[in-house]
């Protein structure tokens, strides 16, 4: 079945560090990648995404490529700050049916000044 | 745009009654919603999928009398958890696609349920 896989964390991190966040995954077809981030206290959000092999989603900095040929969709940033601190989870969704979207269990990060 | 609120946002509720939680979308029309629960530190555990019109459709393991959802019109969806215990507190979220079919789901800000 299909099924997403993240680096466990916390992660924790000095401000201007670079992050990278790593996230396999495992589907038939052609699934859509996803990061979605979570503030303290607060619903999801997309972050960024990938439709196709070798995209690139990127927003605020963060960046992250679909990789077909290593199933990865790693989340990296050049220099976090600590607003940045948050749960973040991949995602993918499956082709067919209502587009369900399959969670990693999620990373999260701490970010110190 | 794409905001979906949920209501309450936090409830505490007696074991043995039944609480509604509401999900709209307030900017765009959804033909689907998606109810999720998370665990405390847990990823998200998709519940079921609800669609405007017709049955919700449960994922395996999750008990459709128990955790009841109607998806009456476009901008509104509902999670009735009926006859809550203390085993169903959680932090219960959703999720909106909207009309144009594109894959991005637009989440709520959680509700959290705590059953005494």
């Amino acid at each position: 079945g299909n099924s997403v896989t993240q680096m466990e964390g916390p992660v924790t991190l000095s401000e201007e560090a670079f992050l990278t966040i790593n996230c396999t995954y495992t589907a038939t077809g052609y699934p859509s990648l996803f990061w979605y981030v979570q503030y303290p206290g607060e619903g999801l959000q997309l972050l960024l995404k990938a439709t196709k092999a070798d995209d690139k989603g990127s927003n605020k900095g963060f960046e992250a490529t679909y990789r077909k040929e290593t199933t990865s969709f790693h989340l990296e940033k050049g220099s976090v700050q600590v607003s940045d601190s948050a749960v973040y989870f991949c995602a993918l969704s499956a082709t067919g049916g209502y587009n369900k979207l399959i969670f990693g269990a999620g990373t999260r990060l701490a970010v110190h000044p | 745009g794409a905001v979906v609120s949920q209501h309450p946002s936090r409830v505490i509720c007696k074991s043995g009654t039944s609480v509604k939680i509401e999900c709209r979308s307030l900017d765009f029309q959804a033909t689907t919603m998606f109810w999720y629960r998370q665990f405390p530190k847990k990823s998200l555990m998709l519940m079921a999928t609800s669609n405007e019109g017709s049955k919700a459709t449960y994922e395996q393991g999750v008990e459709k009398d128990k955790f009841l959802i109607n998806h009456a019109s476009l901008t509104l969806s509902t999670l009735t958890v009926t006859s809550a215990h203390p085993e169903d507190s959680s932090f219960y979220i959703c999720s909106a696609r909207d009309l144009g079919g594109r894959e991005t789901q637009y989440f709520g800000p959680g509700t959290r349920l705590l059953v005494l």
